[in-house]
């Protein structure tokens, strides 16, 4: 089945301490982006890339760092999550970048105390 | 606003009726998505319309583009209680050699059996 897995789907940790959230899709995507998305603020980018060892940044990278070693994984990265970090995080791919439908992950709910 | 900004808001119609939602954006696109979402779970594509198309259908679903006025509208018809969910417009913006994704922050569409 074609689909892209996030994990964990839930999430509570305390402040500082470094964190990764993978994300794995099996359609051979070359693009895969990260969002999060926060109440009357829709989603919004904050990392994508559009292939093995290309990445680039969102409309809201700080905090996050992202790596694609392999073209199948795209993980997420907090090397020191805030509490302004707290949100629901959606990753997602797609065959050849804008001009294609993406398909999302079901999310992961992040809660930074 | 954002690019992408959806229109209304919020939208609580009765089963059977039709649900006219509009998006506008500020910048030259190539091409406008569609994605629906269930309370808190991940997007799906509804429907992909190119900056050189002004209309598409997909079953219920109409999408209207009018690049001269920044903007789209997406009609479902006959609504089904089960068409209740948050609908986000996607527009991609290039420049250079990036490629950013921007959602617009949704209508939240409730249909009433």
């Amino acid at each position: 089945e074609a689909q892209v897995t996030q994990n964990p789907r839930y999430l509570i940790t305390v402040t500082g301490k470094k964190l990764t959230v993978t994300c794995s899709q099996n359609m051979n995507h070359e693009y895969m982006s990260w969002y999060r998305q926060d109440p009357g603020l829709g989603l919004r980018q904050i990392y994508y890339s559009m292939n093995v060892e290309v990445t680039d940044k969102g409309d809201v990278p700080e905090g996050y760092k992202v790596s694609r070693k392999e073209k199948r994984n795209f993980p997420l990265i907090l090397e020191s999550p805030s509490p302004n970090q707290t949100s629901l995080y959606f990753c997602a791919s797609s065959l050849r970048g804008l001009d294609t439908e993406a398909f999302f992950g079901q999310g992961t709910r992040l809660t930074v105390v | 606003s954002q690019q992408g900004e959806e229109d209304p808001q919020a939208l609580s119609i009765q089963e059977g009726e039709n649900a006219t939602m509009n998006c506008s954006y500020k910048t030259s696109i190539n091409n406008l998505q569609w994605y629906r979402q269930n309370s808190g779970r991940g997007l799906v594509h509804l429907i992909l319309i190119r900056s050189n198309e002004r209309e598409k259908h997909s079953g219920r679903l109409r999408v209207t583009l009018d690049t001269s006025k920044k903007s789209s509208s997406l009609l479902i018809t006959a609504s089904r209680a089960a068409d209740t969910a948050s609908y986000f417009c996607a527009t991609d913006s290039r420049s250079g050699g990036y490629q950013k994704v921007t959602f617009g922050t949704g209508t939240k569409l409730q249909v009433i059996p």
